[in-house]
């Protein structure tokens, strides 16, 4: 079975600072891995994703993640913090199948503050 | 593009009321989603359609929660009658067929936020 763990709902940074957020994921099979970010009231976005191509994954708004297979880890990393990226990020799995479907599962999110 | 939409984005109700929510998702999207988010936690699926098919419900309750999709397009999830515990905000996502090869991304909504009193 699939499921994803975000170690740490809460992080806390200072504007300009490295963010790094956590991942660990668990499939039988190889899957394909998600980060969503959730302004408040809104919906999620995607910030990146990775499915099985090059195991670092470059996103939106200067945000990558690193797929490592050996740790079943795809942590999200910026390298500058700023104001903007307040807001709480989802870590998500799935496990791609031939001519079938399995849920996309999400960890239960990590919340970001940044401060001046 | 327009994105995935969803009405209304807000609403209040007290325990017993019915309620419905809406969505229309992304233009030849052939796959939707309902899925509820509790507070502090991240969005559990409800149903997933495959144009007018509901193809994944196991996780939807369905003593109280309905949902259709009659012309695979648009979709309403229905709850009769509301309980407390149903306050939470649910969001409706969306995605091509999934044997493309998207990476299966879902496309969300902004949600609903339901306050059950």
């Amino acid at each position: 079975a699939q499921s994803v763990t975000q170690l740490g709902s809460h992080v806390s940074v200072s504007e300009g600072a490295l963010v790094l957020l956590r991942c660990n994921y668990s499939s039988s099979v190889p899957p394909y891995l998600f980060w969503y970010v959730q302004y408040p009231n809104q919906g999620l976005q995607l910030l990146l994703k990775y499915t099985s191509a090059a195991t670092l994954v470059k996103g939106i708004n200067g945000f990558e993640a690193e797929f490592k297979k050996s740790e079943t880890s795809f942590h999200l990393t910026k390298p500058s913090a700023h104001m903007s990226d307040a807001a709480e990020y989802f870590c998500a799995v799935i496990t791609p199948r031939a001519g079938g479907y399995n849920k996309l599962i999400f960890g239960a999110g990590t919340r970001l503050a940044v401060h001046p | 593009e327009a994105g995935v939409v969803q009405s209304p984005r807000y609403k209040i109700i007290e325990k017993k009321q019915p309620v419905a929510f809406w969505c229309n998702p992304i233009s030849g999207h052939n796959t939707l989603y309902w899925y509820l988010q509790n507070l502090g936690q991240g969005p559990e699926l409800l149903i997933r359609y495959e144009n007018e098919e509901a193809v994944d419900d196991s996780q939807l309750p369905k003593d109280r929660f309905s949902a259709e999709r009659l012309k695979g397009v648009d979709s309403t999830l229905k709850i009769q009658p509301a309980e407390l515990g149903d306050s939470a905000v649910y969001l409706c996502a969306s995605s091509p067929a999934t044997r493309l090869a998207g990476g299966y991304e879902q496309f969300f909504g902004p949600g609903t936020r339901l306050t059950v009193l």
